[in-house]
């Protein structure tokens, strides 16, 4: 496709559920992002995919968070025994450039996933 | 850590020029100066980006200082469109980049 997709567009889901998000980067991007933003808050990065290497897991905020990267390209994101507290925006991004790289790093991003948890 | 600070919010008119700065006081030598501009329902879109001096583009300048410690985006001729949250982003020195986002400059153009 063009540009990032995401899906679900919205989801609800009650406490304690589990879900799952979908991120599809622009193709040929191989550095990917996901990035999570609560109501009138900034950002607040999560995990780094970048082409094989492992993972940068750095901001996933708790073990019931976790995402994985099929084939270098799709990712999905995973919130396990959600809580009302991770009722928030997700995004996801990607870029051309790796991350830390000395050329231009832009990043491009999708609509996000809108959670709420009840 | 290249923290950035820029102003939680401006008012402007349509037609005028806006210019938000943003201080990044710790930018190391290779770090690049990115903004990113966000709609509501939308995730963050990229404007413009530098290293020092100045850039243009069909969108917005962007001038640098030569100590680089700080930025400013310049918005020519507003329009009721441009209202949005617009963020400052430096790189990281550690040759990581986690792109950290701040609150932004919530900047809102009144007819």
């Amino acid at each position: 496709g063009a540009g990032v997709s995401q899906s679900p567009s919205n989801k609800v889901t009650e406490k304690g559920k589990d879900v799952e998000l979908r991120c599809d980067p622009i193709s040929g991007h191989t550095a990917l992002y996901w990035y999570r933003q609560s109501l009138g808050q900034g950002l607040e990065f999560l995990i780094y995919f970048q082409g094989n290497s492992a993972p940068d897991k750095s901001g996933l905020p708790s073990d019931r968070f976790s995402a994985e990267r099929t084939g270098g390209s799709v990712s999905t994101l995973t919130i396990q025994r959600t809580q009302q507290e991770d009722s928030a925006v997700y995004l996801c991004a990607s870029s051309l450039q790796p991350r830390g790289s000395t050329t231009n790093e832009k990043l491009f991003f999708g609509s996000g996933t809108q959670l709420s948890v009840l | 850590l290249a923290k950035t600070t820029q102003p939680i919010s401006m008012d402007s008119y349509e037609g005028q020029e806006v210019n938000i700065t943003c201080s990044h006081n710790n930018i190391a030598t290779n770090d690049y100066i990115t903004w990113y501009q966000q709609f509501p329902s939308q995730g963050p879109r990229f404007i413009i980006q530098g290293y020092k001096t100045k850039v243009t583009n069909e969108v917005a300048s962007l001038f640098i200082p030569a100590d680089r410690k700080s930025s400013t985006l310049s918005l020519p001729r507003v329009s009721l469109s441009d209202t949005a949250v617009y963020y400052c982003l430096v790189g990281e020195d550690s040759g990581y980049s986690t792109l950290t986002f701040g609150k932004g400059t919530m900047l809102l153009v009144s007819p």
